[in-house]
């Protein structure tokens, strides 16, 4: 078991869905992020979140929206999507400021396909 | 502002030989830290090794290793007696000691491990 887990694994959506992505860790962690990945492209960080606080929005356009409800939980909710958003998203999370030589513990992601 | 770069899409290697994955990076940071995550089919990114770049000297975990050579800034890994398990994407990543927020990633590496 990962300790970071996400749903679902696979999604498709229409342009004109919404939709969102759910990420949860039990790991004691207090900053969470998402990343984009897509192929032949290195990862893109798109939000991060620290104590509940979003401290990072990497330019990231608005049909994409996150919430983080408290340390553990993390959502992305999409709306009116386009077919160049189709990717793997990934969350991941870790210890903040204070322990910076601690990586990420990543989940399994999630694979969305617009159409 | 940060960068990382793999220059090998591809590598390829035969079950209990020896590979070396490559990455260089652009900093003007003296502190910082430096990992290599591997992401298996089933797309969960592990940690496989990290380096302060305070320290010298170079990370082991067990068959895997890095060679870091800080003044050309580059950070190659070494898996030796490799596994037909050890097939996967590896990605080169950095992380500054003062903004503890980014983790960032190369392109990536697809390793082959042929029987």
């Amino acid at each position: 078991e990962t300790g970071v887990t996400q749903t679902p694994r696979h999604l498709v959506m229409g342009m004109t869905n919404k939709k969102s992505l759910k990420c949860e860790q039990h790991l004691g962690h207090n900053a969470m992020y998402w990343y984009k990945q897509s192929a032949k492209k290195p990862l893109e960080l798109m939000f991060v979140y620290n104590f509940k606080e979003q401290t990072e929005n990497n330019s990231v356009p608005s049909r994409f929206s996150p919430e983080c409800p408290n340390s553990s939980h993390l959502f992305l909710h999409l709306h009116t999507l386009q077919p160049e958003d189709s990717a793997l998203y990934l969350c991941a999370s870790s210890q903040a400021s204070g322990s910076t030589g601690y990586g990420y513990t990543f989940g399994s992601g999630t694979r969305l396909t617009v159409v | 502002a940060q960068t990382v770069t793999q220059s090998q899409p591809e590598m390829s290697v035969q079950e209990a030989e020896t590979v070396t994955l490559s990455c260089t990076y652009d900093t003007s940071e003296s502190d910082y830290y430096l990992f290599w995550y591997k992401q298996p089919p089933s797309r969960q990114m592990i940690l496989v090794i990290r380096q302060e770049a305070y320290k010298q000297q170079n990370a082991t975990e067990n068959r895997f290793s890095v060679n870091f050579q800080k003044a050309a800034k580059s950070f190659s890994l070494k898996i030796s007696d490799s596994q037909l398990g050890d097939a996967a994407m590896y990605f080169c990543a950095y992380r500054s000691a003062r903004n503890t927020d980014k983790l960032i990633f190369g392109t990536g590496t697809r390793l082959q491990v042929f029987p």
